[in-house]
């Protein structure tokens, strides 16, 4: 089983939809949770670090439920420029691996 | 703020050729780590460095060997390059207990 599991998707939504993204991880003893986008040909960055009560940034909203292994990132009123690769990313220790899913690729069209 | 700085950005090696990617950062991390990314793989670690003067094998380690020359150089060689080390090649470091890992541009590597 691989270890951080996403959809791979593509997501085609047209401009100003909410789009949700889901992830599951293996291990349970995992510690730290974060959402990475990246562009086309480009260096993932971080998006937003996850928490257990729940975080948002702005139209962005990260979930995480340790209990099922689960972390979701959701995206409101959805703009062109979110095109992207959006990675989920999970760690057991800092300073050690972090585990990155395949990427849920999303396309914003006008 | 240049962050990681990889180079080069873009190498073309013969199988049987070596090279060294080379990979800084400014920021004081003590963590370095490098990646490759191939289609529909996603990231995989290669070696990471906790600690100057540590290493440690990833998830592919096979046909690469890693230096952590000081805190802030982490390099990768490939001792004799094969066709199935084509690939893109990322360094990161990250900033200890908030465990946010920062990238280099890429370094775009074909092996003929």
């Amino acid at each position: 089983r691989k270890e951080v599991e996403q959809d791979p998707g593509p997501f085609n939504v047209p401009e100003g939809a909410t789009v949700a993204f889901n992830c599951t991880y293996s291990n349970s003893a995992s510690q730290s949770f974060f959402w990475y986008r990246q562009d086309c040909r480009k260096e993932p960055k971080l998006l937003m670090s996850v928490y257990s009560s729940g975080n948002e940034d702005g139209r962005f909203t990260a979930q995480l439920n340790r209990a099922s292994q689960y972390i979701s990132l959701l995206i409101r009123d959805s703009k062109l420029s979110d095109s992207a690769t959006y990675l989920c990313v999970v760690s057991v220790q800092a300073g050690t691996a972090l585990i990155f899913g395949k990427g849920t690729t999303l396309s914003v069209s006008s | 703020n240049a962050g990681v700085t990889q180079t080069p950005k873009f190498q073309v090696l013969k199988t049987g050729q070596s090279m060294t990617l080379q990979c800084a950062q400014d920021m004081n991390h003590n963590s370095m780590y490098w990646y490759r990314q191939d289609p529909g793989m996603g990231l995989r670690l290669i070696y990471y460095s906790a600690s100057e003067g540590t290493t440690d094998k990833g998830e592919v380690p096979n046909g690469y060997n890693v230096s952590r020359l000081n805190k802030r150089e982490f390099s990768l060689r490939l001792e004799s390059a094969a066709p199935s080390q084509t690939s893109v090649y990322f360094c990161a470091s990250s900033d200890g207990p908030r465990d946010i890992q920062y990238f280099g541009a890429g370094t775009r590597l074909s092996v003929l």
